[in-house]
């Protein structure tokens, strides 16, 4: 168990809808990472927070965003669903969000979008 | 562009064996090199982190190397377990834009 946990594990939803998925980091962790994983595909990293403030920016489409609240917990949100966006998600956290530290992954939200 | 390239793609060996796997990046500017486990389904979990200038690095039965003036990385796995069976992928961090760069994974299968 990394410390890092994910709701909702699993998510059916209809082609043009929202949804939110959550990520609580691990208690100490500053650092936020949203990754999305495609079948049989590698991991995609999508957007980084650090204490509340957007750090970096990878291939985010403009139908998702995401925050970071003051409690540290972040959420996606990802809006007008297409069939393509079936995927794993996944939170990471770290520490301070430096290049050397260790990412700690969540068990992952799986969307199935219909 | 900035890639990581692994191989196999895929590896099926006996249970007590050993194996390579390989990673070659394209990434610049390199600042560090991750090997992460990946059960089905489940989040990645970190093997190693090896800097510009660790060669080896060991983790219990997993050893990753890095040569990083051919851009290259390997993880040897000694003494397979079932539990091993995983796929297994090389990150590179680049600080160009602070992220990480992920391989598509080496899918292993151990068998008895």
């Amino acid at each position: 168990d990394s410390g890092v946990t994910q709701t909702p594990k699993h998510l059916i939803t209809a082609t043009g809808q929202r949804v939110t998925l959550r990520c609580s980091p691990r208690s100490g962790d500053l650092s936020v990472y949203w990754y999305q994983q495609s079948l049989d595909q590698g991991l995609q990293f999508l957007i980084q927070y650090y204490n509340g403030e957007e750090r970096a920016k990878g291939n985010i489409l403009e139908r998702f965003s995401a925050q970071q609240f003051p409690d540290l917990h972040s959420e996606l949100n990802l809006s007008s669903l297409e069939l393509g966006d079936s995927a794993l998600y996944f939170c990471a956290s770290s520490q301070a969000g430096g290049s050397q530290e260790t990412q700690y992954f969540g068990p992952g939200t799986r969307l199935l979008v219909l | 562009k900035n890639q990581v390239e692994q191989s196999p793609q895929s590896l099926i060996i006996l249970e007590g064996k050993n194996c390579t796997l390989q990673c070659n990046y394209t990434v610049s500017p390199f600042s560090n090199l991750r090997w992460y486990k990946q059960d089905t389904g489940r989040g990645p979990v970190s093997l190693t982190i090896m800097t510009f200038s660790e060669n080896t690095k060991s983790n219990g039965r997993y050893t990753a190397t890095l040569d990083a003036d051919t851009k290259q990385s390997s993880l040897h796995i000694t003494a397979s377990q079932l539990s091993d069976s995983a796929s297994y992928i090389c990150v590179v961090w680049t600080d160009s834009n602070y992220q990480l760069i992920w391989g598509a994974g080496t899918k292993l299968i151990i068998k008895p």
